[in-house]
């Protein structure tokens, strides 16, 4: 089993509807989760971190489920312009504290005129 | 600098040749990482640099890779007989102090290699 797990899609949307991702992690020990997208031929870029309460950064909404080790992201009224692949992004914990960050493979999101 | 940069942009060897990709992260950002991704595939992570000390390098795939950090800053991912399956898009990230949980990855622009 991966240590971090997505599905890898593609999720073929209309504009304007909503659509989430989830993505489990394995090592319960992790303390840090983040979303990343990344468009075709660029590199990953931060979208949003995750925190325990949730958060929400306009259109995009972020949750982590500590007991079943997953977090989720929710994109409404979808746009074009979110076609994506988004990276799901776990921090694990080495000792000493140190950490490392795990990446899953990504979701594929197409929204559709 | 504002962002992560690495050189080359595009670099197109031959197979059997030795190739240098270099990284320069954002100042005063203490750790820096490598990772390679395939077309289409996940995010492979190579190796972890914490200032000059690399107390992370797992990920390298043989011993015909490895990489140096000098200065706590720019880093250097020498690939030597370069191979085919070498070809990938080598990304280079960089953080400040680890286990901040607003901070993520500052992502380079990556450097694309393709072995011929």
């Amino acid at each position: 089993r991966k240590e971090v797990e997505q599905d890898p899609g593609p999720f073929n949307v209309p504009e304007g509807a909503t659509v989430a991702f989830n993505c489990t992690y394995s090592n319960s020990a992790s303390q840090s989760f983040f979303w990343y997208r990344q468009d075709c031929r660029k590199e990953p870029k931060l979208l949003m971190s995750v925190y325990s309460s949730g958060n929400e950064d306009g259109r995009f909404t972020a949750q982590l489920n500590r007991a079943s080790q997953y977090i989720s992201l929710l994109i409404r009224d979808s746009k074009l312009s979110d076609s994506a692949t988004y990276l799901c992004v776990v921090n694990r914990p080495q000792g000493s504290g140190t950490y490392k960050y795990i990446f899953g493979t990504g979701t594929r999101l197409k929204v559709l005129a | 600098g504002a962002g992560v940069s690495q050189s080359p942009s595009n670099k197109v060897t031959e197979k059997g040749k030795d190739v240098e990709l270099r990284c320069d992260p954002i100042s005063g950002h203490t750790a820096l990482y490598w990772y390679r991704q395939s077309l289409g595939q996940g995010l492979e992570f190579l190796i972890y640099f914490q200032g000059n000390s690399a107390p992370d390098k797992s990920g390298l795939p043989s011993d015909r890779f490895s990489a140096e950090r000098t200065g706590g800053s720019v880093s250097t991912l020498t690939i030597q007989r370069t191979q085919q399956e070498d070809s990938a898009v080598y990304l280079c990230a960089s953080s400040r102090i680890q286990g901040t949980l607003e901070n993520g990855y500052t992502f380079g622009s990556g450097t694309r290699l393709t072995v011929v």
